[in-house]
């Protein structure tokens, strides 16, 4: 069955500070892995799309990077401000069907 | 652009009675995902369109749930009779692509339904 598995469930860190969120993925064949933010009460917003070929990808302060070799992914924010507190949701698509990961809930205090 | 408009914000609605939950893509997008989200199961995808034609409606839990889409800028996800079970955040989302690729879609507000 094809899974995605996001770590940690939950993050808090302080205003300022780095984080990386993790994605691993048994989807196969694999199509693309996307990052989206969902802020509470909100739709997701886009923050990344990675095909099989690209290591890294950039938007702003999110860096997101795949190893399609282990089937991980990360996805680094540099600088944390107060308005990153969000849900964080990998989805790997292979073909036709879209998997989505749990999420990762993070909390950036002042 | 006002973005994918979804309507209504909230629904309460008691069980046994239909829902019409609408969406408006953004213009020009030619692909509508309708997507849902609860605590237990996360983020799913229902039903895409390209083209306002269905492509994989898979994702649809049951008879009970219907799509259309009868132009390019309007779709209904149509739940009869609804359940307790039903109620989640329904999305709606756009997109300038055909189907799962790796164009980006854009998200509605979401439709929050409540069964009682």
């Amino acid at each position: 069955k094809n899974q995605v598995e996001q770590s940690p469930q939950s993050l808090i860190i302080l205003e300022g500070k780095n984080c990386t969120l993790q994605c691993n993925y048994t989807v196969s064949p694999f199509s693309n892995l996307r990052w989206y933010k969902q802020d509470t009460g909100r739709g997701p917003v886009s923050l990344t799309i990675m095909t099989f070929s690209e290591n890294t990808k950039s938007n702003g302060r999110y860096t997101a990077t795949l190893d399609a070799d282990t089937k991980q992914s990360s996805l680094h924010i540099t600088a944390s401000q107060l308005s990153d507190s969000a849900s964080y949701i990998c989805v790997v698509s292979e073909g036709g069907m879209l998997t989505f990961g749990g999420g990762t809930r993070l909390m950036v205090k002042p | 652009d006002a973005g994918v408009i979804q309507s209504p914000r909230h629904e309460v609605t008691e069980m046994g009675q239909e829902v019409t939950l609408r969406c408006k893509p953004i213009s020009g997008h030619n692909s509508l995902f309708w997507y849902r989200q609860t605590m237990m199961r996360g983020l799913e995808l229902l039903i895409y369109f390209n083209n306002n034609v269905p492509i994989d409606d898979s994702g649809m839990p049951e008879d009970r749930f219907s799509a259309k889409m009868p132009n390019a800028s309007f779709s209904t996800l149509k739940i009869q009779p609804s359940e307790p079970r039903d109620s989640a955040v329904y999305f709606c989302a756009s997109s300038f692509a055909r189907g799962l690729s790796t164009d980006t879609q854009y998200f509605g507000p979401g439709t929050r339904l409540t069964v009682l």
